[in-house]
């Protein structure tokens, strides 16, 4: 597996509460995802980096932010958690954009109560 | 945006049968079509990809193949086993204003393959 961790891999909070999850990489990639997973929607895009301080919205960004501050490190935050993120959260890096390969971190798993 | 439809959802085969997976997607920009695996519990790990300057791509028991014309590409297993059990996703790359994408993936909704030995 590529160098790639994510804290914490499982949270239970409570509706209204902010969560911020964290994606580390080693492998110095410049291209950063968070995806969220769904039963029968399989992964959806929530927002992507490609560069340090360079973010974007993905298809599914609504009640979620971003930052990129280093290289090695993409938080996502919820800012205010309701039931409907409940989720699976996976982030993945890419070193070319476009025809390169994605790897996923071992994600995360968030309860939302 | 790009959409990708996967199908079928659920697929069950005998140990050593073939199984298909197809796909189709709606941008005809998309550029890359990557397949990934999902065991139980565990993330998503690629096994194989084309882009689409090629038709066909075989990996040992596993292939691809791509109709650019018709929008859709599918996964072929060969000789399928036990271990060959999982969720399968594939996805398309779009490419987006001034020829990039950034790398963004499209997925569809996923097959669950079951192998009986």
């Amino acid at each position: 597996d590529a160098g790639i961790t994510q804290s914490p891999r499982h949270k239970v909070t409570e509706t209204g509460t902010p969560v911020t999850l964290r994606c580390h990489q080693t492998e110095n990639h410049r291209y950063m995802y968070w995806y969220r997973q769904d039963p029968g929607h399989g992964l959806r895009l929530i927002h992507y980096s490609y560069g340090v301080k360079d973010t974007d919205k993905g298809e599914v960004s609504d009640g979620y932010s971003v930052s990129r501050s280093k290289t090695e490190d993409f938080l996502l935050t919820l800012e205010s958690a309701t039931s409907s993120q409940t989720s699976v959260y996976f982030c993945a890096i890419s070193e070319l954009a476009g025809t390169d390969t994605q790897y996923f971190g071992p994600g995360t798993r968030l309860t939302v109560l | 945006g790009e959409n990708v439809e996967q199908h079928p959802s659920t697929l069950s085969v005998q140990e050593g049968d073939s199984a298909v997976i197809k796909c189709t997607y709606s941008d005809s920009a998309s550029n890359y079509f990557p397949w990934y695996k999902q065991e139980l519990g565990k993330r998503p790990q690629l096994i194989i990809d084309i882009r689409s300057n090629v038709g066909e791509k075989k990996d040992q028991r596993i292939a691809v193949t791509l109709n650019k014309t018709a929008k859709h590409f599918s996964l072929h297993i060969t000789e399928t086993q036990p271990e060959d059990s999982a969720v399968y996703f594939c996805a398309a790359s779009p490419k987006g204003a001034g020829g990039t994408s950034y790398g963004k993936l499209t997925f569809g909704q996923g097959t669950i393959l079951t192998v009986h030995p």
